[in-house]
């Protein structure tokens, strides 16, 4: 069984500050993991991935991630916000021996105020 | 825009009565999933097609929910005899057998 897990139900915040959005997972076999961004009733915006490799990964619009095997997270991060990050981040894993479904954190809503 | 298209965004129907939502993948992707998402939560698992096989569903498509892929191009859900429970945005994605979903808008299904 795969799972995720995203402590934090919200991350406030100030434009220009650092965030970090945390995300913990759990799969039998190798990870592969995923940020998606979702604003307002719109659908998931793909930021990044964790396949193989370096272990930080840069995705779109500044974001970053960071995966660690030995503490099993995938950590999603920017160095200065902007006040149109606000939205709701979900971190998901899916098993590299399988092709099919992602399963998804609950989910991070990130407020970023002036 | 050639991404991932679904129809209808919105959905309101009442107990009983059934609904068929459709979703247009991203060309000559072959991959095609389908997702639930309730409020406060994320996307769950529902289905895939490879082409115009459904190779896997979950424990949440009950019997009351059909999927098809037909020529394995754009796909359908159907839920039979809606109840309340149901109410949720029916989320579709695609890819072209990598590793990365591209989702759709999504539809919002209330059944009242």
């Amino acid at each position: 069984a795969q799972s995720v897990a995203q402590p934090e139900d919200q991350v406030n915040v100030a434009e220009g500050n650092p965030l970090t959005v945390k995300c913990t997972y759990s799969v039998s076999g190798n990870p592969y993991l995923f940020w998606y961004v979702q604003y307002p009733n719109r659908g998931l915006q793909f930021l990044l991935k964790y396949i193989t490799g370096d272990n930080l990964v840069k995705g779109s619009y500044g974001f970053e991630a960071e995966f660690n095997k030995s503490q099993t997270s995938f950590h999603l991060k920017k160095q200065s916000a902007l006040v149109s990050d606000s939205a709701l981040y979900f971190c998901a894993v899916r098993d590299s021996g399988t092709a099919s479904k992602l399963t998804f954190g609950t989910g991070t809503r990130l407020q970023v105020t002036l | 825009d050639t991404g991932v298209s679904q129809d209808p965004r919105h959905k309101i129907t009442k107990r009983g009565q059934n609904v068929t939502f459709r979703c247009d993948p991203i060309s000559e992707h072959n991959r095609l999933y389908w997702y639930r998402q309730t409020l406060g939560q994320g996307p769950e698992f529902l289905t895939y097609f490879q082409n115009e096989a459904q190779l896997e569903k979950s424990r949440l498509l009950s019997d009351r929910f059909s999927a098809e892929r037909p020529k394995g191009s754009f796909s359908t859900l159907e839920i039979q005899r809606t109840e309340q429970g149901d109410s949720a945005m029916y989320l579709c994605a695609s890819n072209p057998g990598t590793d990365t979903q591209y989702f759709g808008p999504g539809t919002r299904l209330t059944v009242l």
